[in-house]
């Protein structure tokens, strides 16, 4: 079935760097826009980032531009997230999602169930 | 960047009541608004798409309206599974989600 599973998570000091995974099954994940979508610990969503299905553009919320970097694995079918330079504040489960279009942000359809990411000393 | 203000921050309600949850827009996003559902320890989960559009397999209980900056999501009979945190989100420019509204049962 139509399933995402999310990995890579845990815990990093300030500054650091982590990298996730998002294993995508039952569909091509190059035949998709894809996001990342965190929440903090009992706060909202937050939107992280964004790649076209051709990869000809990536989108990224203020705060993680220039740290945080989106990249998609067509081999493996895999979705993948690189953050650095980690702040406390980058605390968060992150979620990627399908996006119902191939193009643009949109809405998201599919989502994986989470990996948490714990910056803290 | 555009803000999206929604409301209430929660609310509890009775089964079988009509509740109802408001979100706007700092700016004119035309119908470019999604409503999710989520529940405790789960991934959120698209409900309407398009401002007014039904998921597929989402209840007909649910629905949503509106236009421009100012939008409603109704939900008409509300069920003991319903209770959840729904955020709404736009998509005009980028992608900003409301802060939520956490739904309990009176």
């Amino acid at each position: 079935q139509v399933q995402l599973v999310e990995s890579g998570g845990g815990v990093v000091q300030p500054g650091g760097s982590l990298r996730l995974s998002c294993a995508a099954s039952g569909f091509t994940l190059s035949s998709y826009g894809m996001h990342w979508v965190r929440q903090a610990p009992g706060k909202g969503l937050e939107w992280v980032a964004f790649i076209r299905y051709d990869e000809s553009n990536e989108y990224y919320e203020d705060s993680v531009k220039g740290r945080f970097t989106i990249s998609r694995d067509k081999s493996n079918n895999t979705l993948h997230l690189q953050m650095s330079s980690l702040r406390a504040e980058d605390t968060a489960i992150y979620y990627c999602a399908r996006d119902i279009s191939s193009t643009a942000p949109d809405a998201f359809d599919i989502w994986g169930q989470g990996t948490m990411v714990t910056v803290s000393s | 960047d555009i803000q999206m203000t929604q409301s209430p921050s929660s609310l509890s309600a009775s089964v079988g009541d009509r509740v109802t949850i408001t979100c706007q827009a700092s700016q004119d996003i035309r119908s470019n608004l999604n409503w999710y559902q989520q529940k405790p320890g789960e991934a959120p989960n698209l409900l309407i798409y398009d401002a007014s559009n039904l998921e597929t397999g989402v209840p007909s209980r649910f629905s949503g309206s509106g236009s421009g900056t100012h939008f409603t999501f109704t939900i008409s009979g509300l069920q003991p599974e319903d209770i959840a945190t729904y955020y709404c989100q736009q998509y005009d420019n980028l992608i900003t989600f409301g802060q939520g509204t956490r739904l309990e049962i009176k």
